[in-house]
């Protein structure tokens, strides 16, 4: 069985300071891991994915995560905070490359303060 | 981009009532197709993985005969509501994957009356 916990339901940053979004999951098999944004009354939007290669993923939008086996941990960064980058981010894990079966974390919304 | 639509957008029905959404993949061909349900400010909850040409494979706790789902086409998936309830007020998201990766489309806003 896999689990996906987000801490903080909501973050708010303000512009031009770091973004952290916490992520730590659980799996009985190595995991692949995904993070996807949701701007409002839309769908998912990839920005990143790990697949057991380079632990640290970069991805679009200036974001990148870690993945961090003894923590299993896989937070998403982001240097700079764009009023742009205000959305619902959901941390998924599958046991699979394909990201099929996908089991979402609760999602954390960001906001960013002019 | 591989493109996910999902039609319509939005729906409104009356209680009691059938609504189909349809979820279509643009570009390419999608054997398989998932339907997630969202509720307001909550995670995405798999419903149901469809397979072309078969039968839907359904997740523990999702009534199959409530939420008929065909999968015709290799570019067609559709989802029906059947005798919606308020309960079944939701946003209803689509998605299909493509080279090890899965797109979703725009979802669907359910309101049940």
């Amino acid at each position: 069985a896999q689990s996906v916990t987000q801490l903080g339901s909501h973050v708010s940053v303000s512009e031009g300071a770091l973004v952290l979004l916490r992520c730590n999951y659980s799996s009985s098999v190595p995991p692949y891991l995904f993070w996807y944004v949701q701007y409002p009354n839309q769908g998912l939007q990839l920005l990143l994915k790990y697949t057991s290669a380079a632990t640290l993923v970069k991805g679009i939008n200036g974001f990148e995560a870690e993945f961090k086996k003894s923590e299993t941990s896989f937070h998403l960064t982001k240097p700079s905070a764009h009023m742009s980058d205000a959305a619902e981010y959901f941390c998924a894990v599958s046991d699979n490359n394909a990201g099929n079966m996908l089991t979402f974390g609760g999602g954390t919304r960001l906001m960013v303060k002019p | 981009g591989a493109v996910v639509s999902q039609h319509p957008s939005r729906v409104i029905c009356k209680s009691g009532t059938s609504v189909k959404i349809e979820c279509r993949s643009l570009d390419f061909q999608a054997t398989t197709m998932f339907w997630y349900r969202q509720f307001p400010k909550q995670s995405l909850m798999l419903m149901a993985t469809s397979n072309e040409g078969s039968k839907a494979t359904y997740e523990q706790g999702v009534e199959k005969d409530k939420f008929l789902i065909n999968h015709a086409s290799l570019t067609l998936s559709t989802l029906t509501v059947t005798s919606a309830h308020p309960e079944d007020s939701s946003f209803y998201i689509c998605s299909a994957t493509v080279a090890y990766e899965q797109y979703f489309g725009p979802g669907t806003r359910l309101t049940v009356t």
